[in-house]
């Protein structure tokens, strides 16, 4: 079956360290994946787009990886601060025959003082 | 800049009762889209718009129509609300093409629906 996962249990970790987020997914072509940041009770915003020939995308403190022989997107963040507590959501543009941008759950990050 | 805008942010409905949300970019984009997000599942797409005065369903239409009359306004109507329909739905747009975007979107708000 087709599926997208992301890391169901929360996230925590001390301010200043890398957080790395965790996006897999099985029996899909991406064509590309994205990700967006999503505070309690407001709407996602992008942060990152990475498609299906690069390895690696950078922004800033941001850092996204995709290995589509591991089916694995992984969002890192380096000298995280509690303003980066938020949950990241993964969505993965499926370019086989059933095209469609597919939404992973999010994992919920904490960043502690 | 206002990027896109959702009205109303909260609503309780009775079942059987009819509402629209509104949603307005002003961002000049294309493409608009209405998902809703409920707990454990992913955003799913319900209609979406490539243009002015086209709209096309998504993933779960069922029990939903919509309208784009004007290139900034998304309007998604519900005829008789189900308790099924209690969500959170979110507008979403972009300026490129495609089936779905190939670049990023820009969400507003949010709806929060209530079906009693």
């Amino acid at each position: 079956s087709q599926k997208i996962e992301q890391n169901s249990e929360a996230l925590n970790i001390q301010e200043g360290k890398t957080a790395t987020l965790t996006c897999n997914y099985t029996n899909y072509s991406p064509a590309y994946l994205q990700w967006y940041r999503q505070d309690p009770g407001r709407g996602p915003v992008f942060l990152l787009l990475i498609r299906e020939n690069e390895k690696e995308k950078r922004k800033e403190r941001l850092k996204v990886t995709f290995d589509t022989t591991l089916k694995q997107s992984l969002f890192h963040i380096t000298a995280s601060q509690p303003a980066d507590s938020a949950t990241y959501l993964c969505a993965l543009y499926n370019a086989g025959n059933n095209r469609k941008l597919i939404w992973g759950l999010g994992t919920s990050l904490a960043v502690n003082p | 800049n206002a990027g896109v805008t959702q009205t109303p942010k909260f609503r309780v409905l009775k079942t059987g009762q009819s509402m629209t949300l509104l949603c307005a970019q002003d961002m000049n984009h294309e493409y608009m889209y209405w998902y809703r997000q409920d707990p454990g599942m992913g955003l799913r797409l319900i209609h979406y718009s490539v243009g002015e005065g086209t709209t096309a369903k998504g993933e779960v239409p069922d029990g939903y129509n919509v309208s784009r009359l004007k290139k900034q306004n998304f309007l998604l109507g519900l005829e008789s609300a189900a308790p099924s329909q209690t969500s959170v739905y979110f507008c979403a747009s972009s300026n490129h093409p495609g089936l779905h975007p190939t670049g990023e979107l820009f969400f507003g708000e949010g709806s929060r629906l209530t079906v009693l």
